[in-house]
This record gives C-alpha cells, structure tokens and sequence, in this order.
C-alpha cells in the first residue's frame, strides 16, 4: 500500500525556519506533482503550495516547496506564531488512481 | 469565487448509509472533478473518492465497495453515500475541488467540512 511519510511534529521559534519532510516512492511524488495543505485547528485544509513549488495567490512567500526524486519538502522561513497548524504532503498515486495524502505535521511555535 | 457547502445529517445509526451532498456556488460544476476526503478526531486526512462532472467516478479501494459517487449539474451538486456505517465512520467529511480541470492537481477550494458521527 502506498504511503507519504511526514515527521509527526515540528517545532521553532519565532523568526526560525523550519522545513517539513514528505517521503513517498516512485508511484506517487516520483511522478506526480506534490500539494501542501495547512490546516489550522478548528478549520478545513487549505492549499499552501501546488505542483512542486509554486503559491496561490495570497500565500506568503514564506512558505515554499521543493523536491527532489521521491521525496518533498516544505520550507517556512522568518516562523511566526499563526503558522502554528498541520501541514499535509499529498501527491497522486498511480497505483491507488487517487489522492495520497501524508499522515501529517503538527507544528509547533515556541 | 467558488465556494462549497456540505449538508447532511451529523448522526447515523450503526449499519446504516451516510449521505452527504456538496453544493456549489459561485462557479460551474462543470468541466472539474471533485473530490471526498475525511477526516477522523484527531487524525489525518483519508481521500475517499472523486467524481466528474460528466459523472465518471473512482474510489478508494479501502472504501470502494461501500461508496456511491453521484452528480447533478442542473442543482450545481455532487454526493457522496457511504453504506454499512460503522463507528470507525465518524469523521469530518469535506468536498473539494480539483483545480483547473485536472484530476492529478491540487484540491484548490475546500468545504468548510460537516462532522459525521456513527452511533446508535
């Protein structure tokens, strides 16, 4: 069975720059395009970065996504409180013929 | 801009069949897929199925045999069923948009997500 595997948690202070991992395999991010989502308590996902790396409007450029092979990962730079959230990888997954998504981060502010 | 709303009722008895529906406002049903996802207390996101406008559908295999997948583009509509409810069920359930047409990208719009509980 397909699997995304992301740290549990993750944690900084404020102004620090913290990244998020996303390990997949060659059915899902090594050849689809990878989706962040934040999801703040209490609310429904939203969409941080879409296709690798790029922001939707609005998203500060802060956040930032790459990857590289079979693997992801989402950068937040200059950490602020209201960053505090879960943040999901999710890719297409070939073999499932759907949405994959990672089991989850939860970050922490200090 | 596009907006979604999930409806249907927050209790279902053991055994018996959820059924949800997403409305959407402020755009076309038409010319995206849309999809399911939920989301059990305190745990992460699980993508149950998505659906065309046109009416084509595919499921999560963990789920497929107890899913029904439906459109009705006249109400600007898609539902979801969900049959044999048990308690591991309970969930948040929200619908999203696939963006651009595509159903390899990202889920750009989301409900605000309706809870869910299975119990008797």
């Amino acid at each position: 069975q397909s699997v995304l595997t992301q740290p549990p948690s993750a944690s900084g202070t404020p102004g620090q720059r913290v990244t998020i991992s996303c390990s997949g395999s060659s059915s899902n991010i090594g050849s689809n395009t990878v989706n962040w989502y934040q999801q703040l308590p209490g609310t429904a996902p939203k969409l941080l970065i879409y296709s690798d790396n790029q922001r939707p409007s609005g998203v500060p450029d802060r956040f930032s996504g790459s990857k590289s092979g079979t693997s992801a990962s989402l950068a937040i730079s200059g950490l602020q409180s209201e960053d505090e959230a879960d943040y999901y990888c999710a890719a297409w997954d070939d073999s499932l013929n759907g949405v994959l998504f990672g089991g989850g981060t939860k970050l922490t502010v200090l | 801009q596009v907006q979604l709303q999930e409806s249907g009722p927050g209790l279902v008895k053991p055994s018996e069949t959820l059924s949800l529906t997403c409305t959407v406002s402020g755009g076309s049903i038409s010319s995206y897929f849309w999809s399911w996802i939920r989301q059990p207390p305190g745990k992460g996101l699980e993508w149950i199925g998505y659906i065309y406008y046109s009416g084509s559908t595919n499921c999560n295999p963990s789920l497929k045999s107890r899913v029904t997948l439906s459109v009705d583009t006249s109400k600007n509509q898609f539902s979801l069923k969900l049959s044999s409810v048990t308690a591991a069920d309970t969930a948040v359930y929200y619908c999203a948009r696939h963006y651009g047409g595509y159903i390899y990208s990202a889920l750009d719009v989301w409900g605000q997500g309706t809870t869910v509980i299975v119990s008797s």
